[in-house]
C-alpha cells in the first residue's frame, strides 16, 4: 500500500464551487505540505503543517486553506474555485528538518472550468 | 529568498550513456539540503538522491551521483549507463536546514525533461 495517499485522484469541478483534495499518511511523519504544479514550473508550497496544531502559509496560499485533521491526515480546501487554480495538487510528508527528504503523494489532478 | 535554476529545459542521451543535469542556487545560508526529484510521465515525484550542505563528499545512489560545489552553488546530476526508464522531468530542489518560522518546503527549479534514445 502506498505510504501517501490522495484523494481524488482527478476532479473537475465550476468556478465557483467548493472543493476539498485529502491526503493520508501511514509513514507516521509529524510534517505534511501541500503543493501546486503548472505545466512547465516546479512545485510551489500551498500551506504546511509542523502537527496538528501548527499551520503555516506557503508562497501562494491566497484562495486556499487547510485542516489538519489528525496526525496522519491533512486536507486542501478551495472555497470557491476559480479556473486559474487549474493544476496539479501533490502532498507530501516529511520526518523532521534534521530528517529532511520529503515523500510525495501521488497528486491529484483539478481542473476548474 | 532562495532560488534554484535549471538552465537545461530539456536534455537528450542516448540508452547507456552518461548524462549530467545542471542546478544552480542562491543562498545566503550556510546549512541545507539539495535535492533531485524525479517526475515521469505516472506524474509521481521520487526521490533520487540527496546531498547535505555540511558534507564535503557527493552523494552516490546507484547509478546516480551529484557533484556538488558548494562556493559555485552548483549542484548537478550525473546519470550513468542511462536507461529508457530513466526518461522523466527531473526536478532540483533546495531546502532550508533551519526551518520554522515561516521558512520550511521545498524550493524547486522549473525542471529538465530528459529524453533517453534507444
Amino acid at each position: 500500500d502506498a505510504d501517501v495517499t490522495q484523494t481524488p485522484r482527478n476532479r473537475i469541478t465550476k468556478t465557483g464551487k467548493r472543493i476539498m483534495l485529502e491526503c493520508s499518511q501511514t509513514k507516521g511523519h509529524d510534517r505534511m505540505y501541500w503543493y501546486r504544479q503548472d505545466p512547465g514550473l516546479g512545485l510551489q508550497l500551498i500551506y504546511y503543517s509542523f502537527d496538528v496544531k501548527d499551520i503555516n502559509k506557503g508562497e501562494i496560499s491566497d484562495g486556499y486553506s487547510v485542516s489538519r485533521q489528525a496526525q496522519a491526515k491533512f486536507s486542501l480546501s478551495l472555497e470557491s474555485a476559480i479556473p486559474n487554480q487549474t493544476a496539479l495538487y501533490f502532498c507530501a510528508t516529511s520526518a523532521g528538518i534534521r530528517n529532511s527528504a520529503q515523500f510525495f503523494g501521488p497528486g491529484t489532478r483539478l481542473t476548474v472550468l | 529568498a532562495q532560488t534554484v535554476t535549471q538552465s537545461q529545459p530539456e536534455m537528450s542521451v542516448q540508452e547507456a550513456e552518461t548524462v549530467t543535469l545542471s542546478c544552480t542556487y542562491d543562498t545566503s545560508e550556510s546549512d541545507y539540503y539539495l535535492f533531485w526529484y524525479k517526475q515521469p510521465p505516472s506524474r509521481q515525484m521520487i526521490l533520487v538522491i540527496r546531498q547535505e550542505a555540511y558534507k564535503q563528499q557527493n552523494a552516490t545512489e546507484n547509478r546516480f551521483s551529484v557533484n556538488f560545489q558548494k562556493a559555485a552553488k552548483s549542484f548537478s546530476l550525473k546519470i550513468s549507463d542511462s536507461q529508457l526508464g530513466d526518461a522523466a522531468m527531473y526536478f532540483c530542489a533546495y531546502r532550508s536546514a533551519f526551518g520554522g518560522g515561516g521558512a520550511d518546503g521545498l524550493t524547486f527549479g522549473k525542471g529538465t525533461h530528459l529524453i533517453i534514445q534507444p
